[in-house]
């Protein structure tokens, strides 16, 4: 079936570390892919997607790249700041349903 | 302007007990979604509206229901609640059932005991 694994957390690091959050999927076809993003005691927001192979998707100084051969689309911030404490929830889309991994919480500590 | 909106935004309650959550969007899209998160963060797709008409219904008991009454708006009742209940629900909209972006809810902690 179609899934999502992410790296577990929670993941803690200083201010202006590099941050990498680890993301695979299983899914038949081409899906869709996404990074979803929830601050504390708020509902997700879109950080950023990727449509096809190859694909880049950037938003806020987050990247992540949709690696068909790897079947990857792992996050990754040059210089993390503490507002970025959050949940980072990789997903997938196939037909009309999102497909969520369980979640990465993020600490960065001043 | 609030974008999608849920009440309540808290909800403690006693097993046995029928409760509803609503949620409305002024986005103007088509379709609406229920998830609910479990206390680890996991996060499973619930029920799925286009258009006031069903078409995503996952493995979910059949006390919770699904109501939507118009295409803003789209409630969810649960019956006879059980402590497993407890979790956050989140409602979320999108332009359609086909759109890749979604938009959420901040969410009903809905506690059972």
């Amino acid at each position: 079936g179609n899934s999502v694994t992410q790296m577990e957390g929670p993941v803690t690091l200083s201010e202006e570390a590099f941050l990498t959050i680890n993301c695979t999927y299983t899914a038949t076809g081409y899906p869709s892919l996404f990074w979803y993003v929830q601050y504390p005691g708020e509902g997700l927001q879109l950080l950023l997607k990727a449509t096809k192979a190859d694909d880049k998707g950037s938003n806020k100084g987050f990247e992540a790249t949709y690696r068909k051969e790897t079947t990857s689309f792992h996050l990754e911030k040059g210089s993390v700041q503490v507002s970025d404490s959050a949940v980072y929830f990789c997903a997938l889309k196939y037909g009309n349903k999102l497909v969520f991994g369980a979640g990465t919480i993020l600490r960065v500590k001043s | 302007d609030t974008a999608v909106s849920q009440t309540p935004k808290y909800l403690v309650t006693q097993m046995g007990n029928d409760k509803s959550i609503k949620c409305e969007q002024n986005l103007g899209h088509d379709t609406m979604y229920w998830y609910k998160q479990d206390s680890k963060k996991f996060l499973k797709i619930m029920f799925s509206y286009n258009n006031k008409e069903l078409i995503i219904n996952e493995t979910v008991p059949n006390r919770f229901s699904p109501k939507s009454p118009d295409k803003a708006h789209l409630n969810l009742h649960i019956n006879s609640l059980e402590l497993g209940d407890s979790a956050v629900y989140f409602c979320a909209s999108s332009q359609d059932a086909g759109s890749h972006e979604q938009y959420f809810g901040p969410g009903t902690r809905l506690t059972v005991t």
